[in-house]
């Protein structure tokens, strides 16, 4: 069984540039969630979809980032026009329910802006 | 605001030793609360979740404590080993996404 798998496991953009990180959930889990940990702080919640909804964005930026979780295919998580501040591991984790049950996460990916 | 502090930031041990890492969070609504390894450049791997109802839960030379009153987690691990050397971080669970803790960095000396 293949766990959550995310990719690139690296992303290297300029300033100005689009990122595009995609995550595949666990077989039968159709919850994901997003977090971004920056440099030397721990994990932090950015999003949390189910298949085609989103459900809590409350961790997102409000400018510059999307997600989305369609019927078909992965995760995507998108940023437009990145600045060097973007630069962060984004780890996926996800869930075959909501509420107690343990988040499986991936490897992650690491975005660097030059 | 929901917060999850952890102490010490980075601890260095000869091998063999008993420690303990520490977590704190403000919270006390939790779910569970769990406790993560993190090597470098790596993911996070689970190594036990404690409900909200328990007290404590066990995996080998692991031990994790839970007192919800005062918003604290312990984790134990028993004869340190250098494969043991990892980031650990502690994550309260609210029922729909973790607040992480920043984590002790453990290195364990041979």
């Amino acid at each position: 069984n293949a766990g959550v798998m995310q990719n690139p496991r690296h992303l290297v953009r300029r300033r100005g540039q689009e990122a595009r990180l995609r995550c595949s959930p666990m077989k039968g889990h159709s919850h994901v969630y997003w977090y971004r940990q920056l440099p030397e702080e721990g994990l932090k919640f950015m999003v949390y979809l189910q298949k085609e909804n989103i459900i809590d964005e409350s961790g997102m930026p409000k400018e510059r980032f999307s997600a989305e979780f369609p019927k078909e295919g992965p995760s995507i998580l998108r940023i437009q026009q990145v600045v060097r501040g973007d630069s962060a591991a984004y780890f996926c984790a996800s869930s075959p329910q909501k509420n107690n049950q343990p988040q499986h996460f991936g490897d992650g990916t690491r975005l660097s802006i030059l | 605001k929901q917060e999850v502090t952890q102490i010490p930031a980075a601890l260095s041990v000869p091998e063999g030793e008993n420690l303990v890492l520490n977590c704190s969070f403000t919270d006390s609504a939790i779910y569970n609360l769990q406790w993560f390894r993190q090597d470098p450049g790596k993911g996070l791997t689970s190594l036990l979740l404690i409900q909200s109802s328990q007290r404590e839960q066990t995996s080998g030379r692991l031990n994790a404590s839970l007192d919800k009153s005062s918003g604290r987690s312990t984790l134990y691990i028993a004869a340190s080993q250098p494969g043991d050397s990892a980031t650990y971080l502690c994550a309260a669970y609210y029922g729909q996404n973790f607040v992480f803790g920043p984590g002790t960095r453990l290195s364990v000396l041979p």
